[in-house]
């Protein structure tokens, strides 16, 4: 039982470039979440999806596509990678009203 | 806009001390509150949580914490740590009309001295 897989795991890019992270669970979870971690801010929200097909913005979601077109994938993509967006990324899943689980995490920088 | 504060952002300790790391949200409605911990390198992981019930909740490798509405603070606590807990801690919670999303606060990062 793998729980929340995310690839890749690190990536360097240069500003313009564009990518995408995925992110797999295997628990049959409705929710699914990215975030991204910077030092001294906790965990912000980017976007969450509460169902296959469905997405919504979270608290930081400018810079940042999502698309949810299976139950099991949720995928965050960057059209136009910025230095800003250097940052570790984390995807999460989660049942109803149940704590949400978290993936390793994807290191990546911008340069 | 509603937040959740976490009052020290460094703590360093010896090993046996007692830890005690605080924690605020600033909204007066129902919440769920989650303490979360990320050790060095790896996805953070559930402490512990309280959604209703008995406002002391017990956790995983012997952390506890404490609701208090008044107050409204959910401050984690372990009587004697160890330098296996050296880690950052996150407090989180989830506002009654934000469906399941967690806002946390900024994270605290504990050293344990050998």
């Amino acid at each position: 039982n793998a729980g929340v897989t995310q690839t890749p795991k690190f990536r360097v890019l240069k500003t313009g470039q564009s990518m995408t992270l995925l992110c797999a669970q295997d628990m049959n979870h409705e929710y699914m979440y990215w975030y991204r971690q910077d030092p001294g801010m906790g965990l912000r929200l980017i976007h969450y999806s509460v169902g296959e097909g469905t997405t919504a913005k979270g608290e930081v979601p400018d810079g940042y596509n999502v698309s949810r077109l299976k139950k099991q994938n949720f995928l965050l993509g960057l059209e136009s990678a910025a230095p800003s967006q250097t940052s570790v990324y984390f995807c999460a899943s989660s049942r109803r009203d149940q704590p949400q689980h978290f993936g390793d995490g994807t290191r990546l920088s911008i340069l | 806009a509603q937040s959740v504060s976490q009052h020290n952002h460094h703590v360093i300790l010896s090993e046996a001390a007692s830890l005690e790391l605080g924690c605020n949200y600033s909204y007066g409605g129902t919440v769920n509150l989650f303490w979360y911990v990320q050790y060095p390198g790896q996805h953070l992981q559930l402490l512990l949580k309280y959604f209703s019930g008995d406002p002391l909740v017990k956790g995983i490798k012997g952390f506890e914490a404490e609701f208090i509405k008044s107050k409204f603070s959910f401050n984690l606590r372990k009587p004697s740590v160890q330098w296996s807990d050296t880690a950052e801690y996150f407090c989180a919670v989830i506002l009654e009309w934000a469906g399941n999303k967690l806002t946390f606060g900024g994270g605290t990062r504990v050293l344990v001295k050998p």
